[in-house]
């Protein structure tokens, strides 16, 4: 079985219920950013991303939003259900040529039934 | 439909051995990555490939060689395999500069591990 990502920070959340997930990132001169999610046994799967003349975008029961002055990033899932249970990924790069993603360390979403 | 395809899916190998991973995606995009995931979950770019130029190099040790037949094919090979590679590996491909801007497409990992 697998027995990576013990160590992760963890939220958990009722079903139904709202999650926030909150992400610091490394680079004030990122101007793109990813959030991604990747099930056990997965891999990422892009989830929704922002760029950095944006505080706010919305997805389908998701939002994203980004305060470039404290260099934060946060994801909010609406009334979260069981299949939303995963480690959730932000990442962050520069519009220039090599396109490289510094991904942030993960945060595990567990949803309680 | 896969999309972005690995094999294995497992490896498991004696330290020392010399062993590849592949990847093909049939997205039609020209730029492909391999990632290393370790055990905390850490994710981090490895190398890149744009139109089988190569892109980014991290620092990653010189026993780790990519190889890009063509677009939709890059290939990881490791010499001389340590304890310290032990991990999932990712490969992941993308459009070079599209409107979604770095949308990538990961695959399903390849699970190293070295005894």
């Amino acid at each position: 079985g697998e027995s990576v990502g013990l160590h992760l920070p963890t939220l958990s959340v009722q079903e139904g219920d709202n999650s926030i997930i909150n992400c610091a990132y490394s680079n004030s001169a990122s101007d793109y950013f990813i959030w991604y999610k990747q099930e056990s046994g997965k891999g990422p799967q892009f989830i929704i991303d922002i760029r950095s003349n944006m505080d706010k975008r919305q997805g389908q029961r998701v939002t994203v939003l980004l305060n470039k002055t404290v260099k934060h990033l946060s994801l909010q899932i609406a009334a979260t259900q069981p299949g939303d249970s995963a480690v959730y990924f932000c990442a962050e790069t520069l519009m220039d040529s090599s396109y490289k993603l510094i991904f942030g360390s993960g945060t595990r979403l567990l949803v309680r039934p | 439909d896969t999309a972005v395809s690995q094999t294995p899916k497992y490896l498991v190998t004696q330290m020392g051995n010399d062993k590849s991973i592949k990847c093909e995606q049939n997205l039609g995009h020209d730029t492909m990555y391999w990632y290393k995931q370790d055990s905390k979950k850490f994710l981090k770019i490895m190398f890149s490939y744009n139109n089988k130029e190569l892109i980014i190099n991290e620092t990653v040790p010189n026993r780790f060689s990519p190889k890009s037949p063509d677009k939709a094919h890059l290939n990881l090979h490791i010499n001389s395999l340590e304890l310290g590679d032990s991990a999932v590996y990712f490969c992941a491909s993308s459009h070079f500069g599209s409107v979604s801007y770095n949308e990538q497409f990961f695959g399903p990992g390849t699970r190293l591990t070295v005894l």
